[in-house]
């Protein structure tokens, strides 16, 4: 079975700094997708950003992008020039390539506070 | 476009009640599924919907009901409320179909509390 597992339950970073967001996931698959999802306080779900597994190229954003060693089974998330507005709770999810299912695995969220 | 709009926003339930929360999307998604979200526990699946007419369980099933006459809606029955179903409940809706990275578009919550 597959799962997501998301290590930093809570970070904080400087406004206009960097800071990486970790997701490590297990999967026998080859083929899937994975998404980056932002909860701010507003309790709204967003999507950030997303990556298919059989794309060498990292998913960028804006100022969000991603480091996708698919070997290593790691999914980054990194957030640049960090704002305000990017507090909020991030999770991590896996999709597989499976035909009309579409139940996501979900990592446990990580807390990010921007502190001005 | 309204995208997944979902009804109530908040609701207060006594043991024992029943109640319907309204799910409904207007970008022809055939997949729709209902999560909760729980502090420490992340979002869980309770049911979803490949179709109109089709509907299947998730993680945490027990206690609700769900149906899917259209492809527009997917309401949510608590049956008998219960403390352990105080959560905040999600509907969320996308594209499906083999090689389809369609992400899930969310409503924006029910903060149910059951007392």
């Amino acid at each position: 079975a597959q799962t997501v597992t998301q290590s930093q339950p809570e970070m904080s970073v400087q406004e206009a700094e960097t800071v990486t967001l970790s997701c490590t996931y297990d999967t026998s698959e080859n083929n899937y997708y994975l998404f980056w999802y932002k909860q701010p306080p507003s309790r709204q779900m967003i999507l950030v950003i997303r990556q298919e597994a059989y794309k060498q190229q990292n998913a960028t954003e804006n100022r969000f992008s991603v480091n996708f060693q698919k070997a290593a089974k790691s999914f980054s998330l990194k957030i640049s020039d960090s704002q305000l507005g990017d507090t909020a709770m991030y999770f991590c999810a896996f999709l597989r390539n499976a035909g009309n299912n579409r139940k996501l695995i979900w990592g446990l969220g990580t807390s990010l506070g921007v502190n001005p | 476009n309204a995208g997944v709009t979902q009804t109530p926003k908040f609701q207060v339930l006594k043991t024992g009640q029943s109640m319907t929360l309204q799910c409904a999307q207007d970008m022809n998604h055939e997949y729709m599924s209902w999560y909760r979200q729980d502090p420490g526990m992340g979002l869980r699946l309770i049911h979803y919907s490949v179709g109109a007419g089709i509907t299947d369980q998730g993680e945490v099933p027990n206690g609700y009901n769900v149906s899917r006459s259209t492809t527009e809606d997917f309401p949510l029955r608590l049956l008998s409320a219960a403390p352990s179903q105080t959560s905040v409940y999600f509907c969320a809706s996308s594209y499906s179909g083999q090689g389809s990275n369609s992400p899930l578009h969310f409503g924006n919550g029910t903060r149910l509390t059951v007392t």
